[in-house]
């Protein structure tokens, strides 16, 4: 099981270029998410999507778009990159239902390693 | 959102006990607390879960008083590679709760040798 996969892992953007995060996850998870981490800060949760199709914004969605266009993927786009964007972005998914019980690991993140973004 | 407070850091020694409290006054009924660990250059790993009382597993023990509006994470002998970042988090663990699970700036622990 690789669990969840991000790339790139490292990457240097000059200020207004444009790029995409991949994430894919091989837990069959229906909930995806992906957050920023600023350096010595906590996670800030950009956006989720609850299942394939459906997507939300979390604290801080501004200047991201997310799609789910599958149970497995869910990609982060960076539109016109900001030197404010540089941080390191982590995605994470776990499976949530209702009435689930802490024993059944509902709602327990996992994470990928995380890609380190650097906006010149 | 139920908010959380946690000490910005610690310190303790190998082989002791290390205890890390997370205040969280508003808590709702429904949420459940989680705790993680995060290493530098990774993403944060889970640790433990409870909703009251005491939850003990191989690595961890979560002790939740029956107001609930704290929790105390413990850990058995520390050693180096324990040092780390703790975060608690607060939030329903049942479906339609993503937006709420939101990371405090967590605890920094350090281990000495």
């Amino acid at each position: 099981n690789a669990g969840v996969t991000q790339t790139p892992k490292f990457r240097i953007l000059k200020i207004g270029q444009s790029m995409t995060l991949q994430c894919t996850q091989d837990m069959n998870h229906n909930y995806m998410y992906w957050y920023r981490q600023d350096p010595g800060m906590g996670l800030k949760l950009i956006y989720y999507s609850v299942g394939a199709g459906i997507t939300d914004k979390g604290e801080v969605p501004n200047g991201y778009n997310v799609s789910r266009s599958t149970t497995e993927d869910f990609p982060l786009r960076l539109e016109l990159a900001a030197p404010s964007q540089t941080s390191v972005y982590f995605c994470a998914s776990s499976y949530s239902r209702t009435g689930a019980s802490p024993s059944s690991g509902a709602n327990v993140l996992t994470f990928g390693a995380g890609s380190r973004l650097t906006v010149l | 959102l139920a908010k959380t407070t946690q000490p910005i850091s610690m310190d303790s020694y190998e082989g002791q006990e290390v205890n890390i409290t997370c205040s969280h006054n508003n808590i709702a009924t429904n949420d459940y607390i989680t705790w993680y660990q995060q290493f530098p250059s990774q993403g944060p790993r889970f640790i433990i879960q409870g909703y009251k009382t005491k939850v003990t597993n191989e690595v961890a023990s979560l002790f939740i008083p029956a107001d609930r509006k704290s929790s105390t994470l413990s850990l058995p002998r520390v050693s180096l590679s324990d040092t780390a970042v703790y975060y608690c988090l607060v939030g329903p663990i049942s479906s339609g709760s993503a937006r709420q699970l939101t990371f405090g700036s967590g605890t920094q622990l350090t281990v000495l040798p």
